[in-house]
């Protein structure tokens, strides 16, 4: 079945200090990865997507994700955390062949970054 | 201004009462998709649309109704709500498959 893994509900981390939140996936083709974010009382930004290419993807408000596909891992990163990066994160998956318009997100993460 | 708008924000409704959540968009986008998001489960899909007239279900899909008669609109239908149910849905739009999408701001619905 196909499936997404945020393994960590709740990622902490002090501000300026790098950040990670991870995410692994389960399709049966390549897959189309999302990541987005979700602020209190707002619905969900597109942050950055992976479809082909380079594996390292650069996205919005300086936010990378590498594309791992040995590990079948969509990590999300940013070298320096801000407060105003806390919010909720989810990371979504499409699959090429599926062709059924159906995004399978993970369960979130919330980060938090702390002064 | 792009935009996804959703009404009502917040419902609260009684068992069995027929509602409608209503989804507009002003991007011309020919996709458009349900969700719901209940707490330790992420975005569940509940129905989507790759162009009018073209309706198929989601994930949980279960007590659900949509139509696609136009473009810009797709009203997500609960024909007797029940109590599980009560959920935040998104209403998201994209310009076609495997893009990113774009979501409107939520309406939370309660059923008592």
């Amino acid at each position: 079945a196909q499936s997404v893994a945020q393994p960590e509900d709740q990622v902490n981390v002090a501000e300026g200090n790098p950040l990670t939140v991870k995410c692994t996936y389960s399709v049966s083709g390549n897959p189309y990865l999302f990541w987005y974010v979700q602020y209190p009382n707002r619905g969900l930004q597109f942050l950055l997507k992976y479809i082909t290419g380079d594996n390292l993807v650069k996205g919005s408000y300086g936010f990378e994700a590498e594309f791992n596909k040995s590990q079948t891992s969509f990590h999300l990163k940013k070298p320096s955390a801000l407060v105003s990066d806390s919010a909720l994160y989810f990371c979504a998956v499409d699959y090429v062949t599926s062709n059924t318009g159906k995004l399978i997100f993970g369960q979130g993460t919330t980060l938090q970054v702390k002064p | 201004e792009a935009q996804v708008t959703q009404n009502p924000r917040y419902l609260i409704t009684v068992t069995g009462k027929k509602l409608t959540v209503t989804c507009s968009q002003n991007m011309n986008h020919e996709y458009m998709s349900w969700y719901r998001q209940d707490p330790g489960l992420g975005l569940r899909q509940i129905y989507y649309s790759m162009n009018v007239e073209v309706t198929d279900k989601g994930d949980v899909p279960e007590g659900y109704k949509v139509s696609r008669k136009e473009k810009r609109n797709f009203p997500l239908i609960l024909e007797s709500p029940s109590p599980n149910q009560t959920s935040l849905y998104f209403c998201a739009t994209g310009e076609q498959l495997n893009t990113e999408a774009f979501f409107g701001q939520g309406t939370r619905l309660t059923v008592v």
